[in-house]
């Protein structure tokens, strides 16, 4: 079974701080999602990645596929960056995505 | 910049009654998904379309729910009839096809059945 760990849940920090945001997952994947969700809003897809590292922004996701780890960092953290963070891949022998409880960020100013 | 478009953005509705969602994808994306979203879980996948064929509706509770789209292009997801425990935001995705695409979200229906 496809299953999707993230840490920390929750996360309170202050503006201008370095962020990260970690996601393990069971399963060999064929995709991994870096996904942010703003309260009552809808999800914004941030990065797709099945090997390596990406870099967009402030943001920058990388994912090691052996460890079945991936990492999402958040440099200068803006209060605008406060949302839930989910990454949900696609594994398991199934294509729809498998999703975690994801990562409550907040970011003080 | 093209985008999942769905409505309505929200919906109340009695228990018993029938509620329907659309979804209109991005132009060209083969795939797409319903998915249910609870408050404070991460969302579910409801169904699953590759054109106008679903891939999976496992999780698709189907004495309620139906879900279609009948010419490949946009669909449509009923509940009937509703039920206090169907509140949640239904959320529509769409990609070029399945894995290995990037997915795009719609901003998602919130549904809320008194």
């Amino acid at each position: 079974k496809n299953e999707v760990e993230q840490s920390p849940q929750n996360l309170t920090a202050q503006e201008g701080e370095f962020i990260t945001i970690n996601c393990s997952y069971s399963v060999g994947i064929s995709a991994l999602h870096w996904l942010q969700q703003h309260p009552g809003g809808g999800i914004v897809s941030l990065f797709m990645l099945s090997s390596g590292k990406k870099k967009h922004g402030r943001l920058i996701a990388t994912i090691n596929i052996q460890e079945k780890h991936s990492s999402l960092h958040i440099t200068a953290s803006h209060p605008r960056d406060s949302a839930v963070y989910i990454c949900p891949n696609s594994g398991g022998g199934a294509d729809g995505l498998t999703f975690g409880k994801g990562t409550h960020l907040i970011i003080q100013p | 910049e093209a985008e999942v478009a769905q409505s309505p953005r929200y919906k109340i509705t009695e228990k018993s009654q029938a509620v329907a969602f659309w979804c209109d994808p991005i132009s060209g994306h083969a795939t797409l998904y319903w998915y249910r979203q609870i408050l404070g879980q991460g969302p579910e996948l409801l169904v699953q379309f590759q054109d106008e064929s679903v891939v999976d509706d496992s999780q698709l509770p189907k004495d309620r729910f139906s879900a279609e789209r009948l010419k490949g292009v946009d669909s449509t997801l009923k509940i009937q009839p509703a039920e206090l425990g169907d509140s949640a935001m239904y959320l529509c995705a769409s990609s070029l096809w399945s894995s290995g695409n990037t997915i795009y979200f719609g901003e998602g229906s919130w549904l809320t059945v008194v």
